[in-house]
């Protein structure tokens, strides 16, 4: 079946450092990526998306290329903040069912 | 701005009651979603309707039950709770009728504590 697959967390950064969490798919057709985040006590909220190969998904300072030759699709942001950290899933839509991977937790330190 | 709404937020409750988590959605989505989060963040599936009088069970097992009468309402319920039952509870929806992809849009997701 569909899976993803995350870096394994917790990262932890100092502000202004640069931030990569990797993700890696395998799927049986052409899905949809995601980057969602889950701030302390609250849902998911999408961070970011991307619907087709080379399409580049950004929001908020964070981005993310959907590479289907590497089958990844891997968060990055230039200087991150103490109000990213957060829990950032990647996920997969494929066939109307969204399949996420396990998770990262992020903490940035002033 | 997603306008997904559960209700309530939290909720301690004994063994053996029973108990709905309310979920409500202003888009008009079609499909809706129940997940479980357990301590270690990772998310299942436990039900899901892509209209009203549909509901399907989802990859996880779960001795809850849902219901879509209305488009915009998905309660979920718990005849008796048990102390295993006790997690987040997140409530989604999407558009599209067809298979597609469409993000999905949560709710705040209901904290169930069961003693």
């Amino acid at each position: 079946g569909d899976s993803v697959t995350q870096m394994e967390g917790p990262v932890t950064l100092s502000e202004e450092a640069f931030l990569t969490i990797n993700c890696t798919y395998t799927a049986t057709g052409y899905p949809s990526l995601f980057w969602y985040v889950q701030y302390p006590g609250e849902g998911l909220q999408l961070l970011l998306k991307a619907t087709k190969a080379d399409d580049k998904g950004s929001n908020k300072g964070f981005e993310a290329t959907y590479r289907k030759e590497t089958t990844s699709f891997h968060l990055e942001k230039g200087s991150v903040q103490v109000s990213d950290s957060a829990v950032y899933f990647c996920a997969l839509v494929l066939g109307g069912k969204l399949t996420f991977g396990q998770g990262t937790i992020l903490t940035v330190h002033p | 701005e997603a306008d997904i709404y559960q209700t309530p937020r939290y909720l301690v409750i004994g063994t053996g009651k029973k108990i709905t988590l309310e979920c409500s959605q202003t888009m008009g989505h079609d499909k809706m979603y129940w997940y479980q989060q357990d301590p270690g963040m990772e998310l299942h599936l436990i039900h899901y309707s892509y209209g009203v009088n549909s509901t399907e069970k989802g990859d996880l097992s779960s001795e809850s039950t849902v219901s879509r009468i209305r488009t915009e309402h998905f309660p979920l319920t718990l005849e008796s709770a048990r102390p295993s039952h006790t997690s987040q509870y997140l409530c989604a929806s999407s558009v599209g009728r067809l298979a597609g992809g469409y993000e999905q849009y949560f709710g705040p997701g209901t904290r169930l504590t069961v003693t």
